[in-house]
């Protein structure tokens, strides 16, 4: 089985600009949840999603949403970058809500200059 | 918020020798979880500890959740160079919908 896939791997974006990023779920994971990780610290949680639901929200500005599909998968969306914005954003997969097991995708590093 | 904080940041050790890596969180947690990643990787999951003083282990890895579900600790006994990464605890907040990741310590291993 394939493991969680992001897309791309790597952007490069400017202040101001909009991203899209995309993450598909391990195979029967109906539960994503997406966290943005800085150089030299840990993941910080910014959304969970199950379901097609938001369940839970990290302490993110509104610049930052998210939806999940009807087949799992998800986006992940930011607005307005700023270069504080530069980082690993990751994605990863459960197979139902709450807080057991999770699978981690390869990431998606974006720059902003 | 709910914050959990790991020490030490940084540990260099020689091949064989032990690591330990502890964790703390400012709330009660229903559970600990622990992850690997290695330089340039994503976080791996290695174990979920849910009982109040409940200790397991994988192979050298030894992992205890504390009496008061607060704490938790890693014990690499033997170090290899395979073990070279960061090791991150995490625990999910009262509502259960958000995780908390501690900052994470980064073992490196001198061979």
């Amino acid at each position: 089985d394939a493991g969680v896939t992001q897309s791309p791997t790597h952007l490069i974006k400017t202040r101001g600009q909009h991203v899209t990023l995309r993450c598909s779920p391990i195979s029967g994971h109906k539960s994503v949840s997406w966290y943005q990780q800085v150089l030299g610290q840990g993941p910080q949680f910014i959304f969970q999603y199950y379901e097609k639901e938001e369940r839970g929200r990290g302490n993110f500005p509104d610049r930052f949403s998210a939806r999940q599909f009807p087949n799992y998968s998800s986006e992940l969306n930011v607005n307005a970058l700023l270069l504080g914005d530069s980082a690993l954003y990751l994605c990863a997969s459960r197979q139902a809500g709450g807080y057991n097991e999770q699978f981690f995708g390869p990431g998606t590093r974006l720059t902003v200059l | 918020g709910q914050q959990v904080m790991q020490i030490p940041q940084y540990q260099h050790v020689q091949e064989g020798e032990d690591f330990t890596t502890y964790c703390n969180s400012s709330t009660t947690l229903s559970n600990i979880q622990w992850y690997k990643q290695r330089p340039g990787g994503h976080p791996v999951f290695l174990i979920q500890l849910v009982k109040s003083g409940e200790v397991k282990k994988q192979k050298r890895l030894t992992f205890q959740f504390g009496e008061a579900k607060k704490n938790s600790s890693l014990h690499i006994t033997a170090t290899q160079t395979t073990d070279v990464g960061t090791y991150f605890c995490a625990g999910p907040n009262n509502a259960g919908n958000m995780l908390t990741f501690g900052g994470g310590t980064r073992l490196m291993v001198k061979p």
